[in-house]
């Protein structure tokens, strides 16, 4: 399988606890974006990264969130002292970016099976 | 944020109707795409809509983006228990990479 997979697929932690989630986006594709998705929503952005920089971060993303992607294949998700209103599942998309893929608007965006947090 | 509405927010049929679920915003996009979620997965691409007016078919979906770009519209024929999952539609923020999610229509078939 060759598609976006992240690991673990559940995690449960208690409160305060801190948490990293590990995304591996599809070979060749540069640029990376994790969401997060609770219940009855949709997916809402949290950043974004075109190789190993991070160009985009949501005002979701608070101190206590931390992505990184050092050698511009897969990229971490850290959430330290994590809070009850942390649980969700958390998706990570690639996309090929680039001049193949003509303009960022239609730049097709792969999401993995996600994580899903429960903070007890 | 460009806001994205979905309705019906749920729609549980039987099999063999037909159905419609609507995306609208009061701003225009470049472009909507469609995505189906499945429980426990991520959702999965099925169209994207870029010229206003813009008709797409995928079997027995069929995609319209409306002609001002600020709605999309999605319908089912005879509409079969696999179709059973979330559809979300998703429009590029102003920075063009982030996608802008509806919060979706929960759709429900039953044999």
């Amino acid at each position: 399988d060759t598609g976006v997979s992240q690991d673990p697929r559940h995690k449960i932690t208690k409160r305060g606890q801190n948490v990293t989630f590990r995304c591996d986006p599809i070979s060749e594709h540069n640029r990376l974006y994790w969401y997060r998705q609770t219940l009855g929503q949709g997916p809402e952005f949290l950043t974004y990264f075109q190789n190993e920089a991070q160009l985009e971060k949501s005002r979701l993303l608070s101190d206590r969130f931390s992505a990184e992607r050092p050698k511009g294949s897969f990229s971490t998700l850290e959430i330290q002292r994590t809070e009850q209103g942390d649980s969700a599942m958390y998706l990570c998309a690639s996309s090929l970016g680039g001049w193949r893929a003509r303009t960022s608007s239609t730049d097709t965006q792969y999401f993995g099976p996600g994580t899903r947090l429960t903070v007890l | 944020t460009q806001l994205l509405e979905q309705s019906p927010q749920f729609l549980s049929i039987q099999e063999g109707e037909n159905l419609t679920v609507y995306c609208n915003s009061s701003s225009v996009f470049s472009s909507l795409q469609w995505y189906r979620q499945e429980p426990g997965e991520g959702p999965v691409l099925l169209v994207t809509v870029v010229t206003g007016g813009e008709v797409k078919k995928l079997k027995r979906l069929t995609f319209q983006f409306g002609d001002a770009r600020k709605d999309s519209s999605l319908h089912i024929t005879a509409a079969q228990p696999g179709d059973t999952g979330l559809y979300l539609c998703a429009g590029f923020s102003n920075s063009g990479y982030a996608l802008n999610f509806g919060k979706g229509t929960s759709l429900l078939v039953t044999p």
